[in-house]
């Protein structure tokens, strides 16, 4: 089946711009994760959803950074007033609730955003 | 807190040699483990991964791994290296009862002919 598809897949905005990066998870995933990853870096956790429920935000960096995930499905990640620094890939995964992998997360390509 | 070491930032192989891939974690009880492989413009994909039992797992594309709990690594390994296995690879950790994955900065396998 379909894996999991983000877009835009390259974003360029200047600096000050709001900006909103989707992900569309695998089908019937309950779970979906937001990273971001620095170049030359490991992707780093911002935050998760159970279905509509944001369990954990504890690694957005600040109040720019805002996510929703209204129905359970589709999600946004949000970035306010954009700064140079917040230039970096940012994936998506997801994760299944049932069957043999409940413990896999599936990524994205990734929205490579670049603030200038 | 958790946390992935990956020593080597990059390292080059010749076609068909073998390959090993460090990773050391840092985590006060047996933890999951992952790793994930990034080839130009794609996604992050699985490897494999570890959660009990046989200390030695087979993955996709003739992987394997072996994790050894008194050196807290969880070593990549491939008997014979192909020229499409030149990637960015990641290790990764995640808790027993958490959700979020931790990862290492990344190998960058380079593989010359």
């Amino acid at each position: 089946g379909a894996g999991v598809s983000q877009s835009p897949r390259y974003k360029v905005t200047k600096r000050g711009q709001d900006v909103a990066l989707r992900c569309d998870p695998i089908s019937g995933h309950v779970s979906l994760y937001w990273y971001r990853q620095a170049l030359g870096q490991g992707p780093e956790f911002l935050t998760y959803f159970n279905y509509e429920a944001q369990q954990d935000k504890s690694g957005l960096p600040n109040d720019r950074f805002s996510a929703e995930r209204p129905e359970g499905s589709i999600s946004t990640l949000t970035i306010q007033r954009t700064e140079q620094r917040d230039s970096a890939m940012y994936r998506c995964a997801s994760r299944p609730t049932s069957g043999g992998s409940t413990d896999t997360q599936y990524f994205g390509p990734g929205t490579r955003l670049t603030v200038l | 807190a958790q946390s992935v070491t990956q020593p080597d930032i990059h390292i080059t192989v010749s076609e068909g040699a073998s390959l090993e891939l460090r990773c050391n974690y840092s985590y006060g009880a047996t933890p999951y483990l992952f790793w994930y492989v990034q080839s130009p413009g794609q996604g992050l994909q699985l490897l494999l991964k570890y959660f009990s039992g046989d200390t030695l797992v087979q993955g996709i594309k003739g992987f394997e791994a072996e994790f050894k709990r008194s050196q807290s690594s969880f070593n990549l390994r491939k008997p014979s290296v192909h020229w499409s296995d030149a990637a960015e690879y990641f290790c990764a950790v995640r808790r027993f009862y958490g959700n979020k994955l931790v990862f290492g900065a990344g190998t960058i396998l380079r593989v010359k002919s």
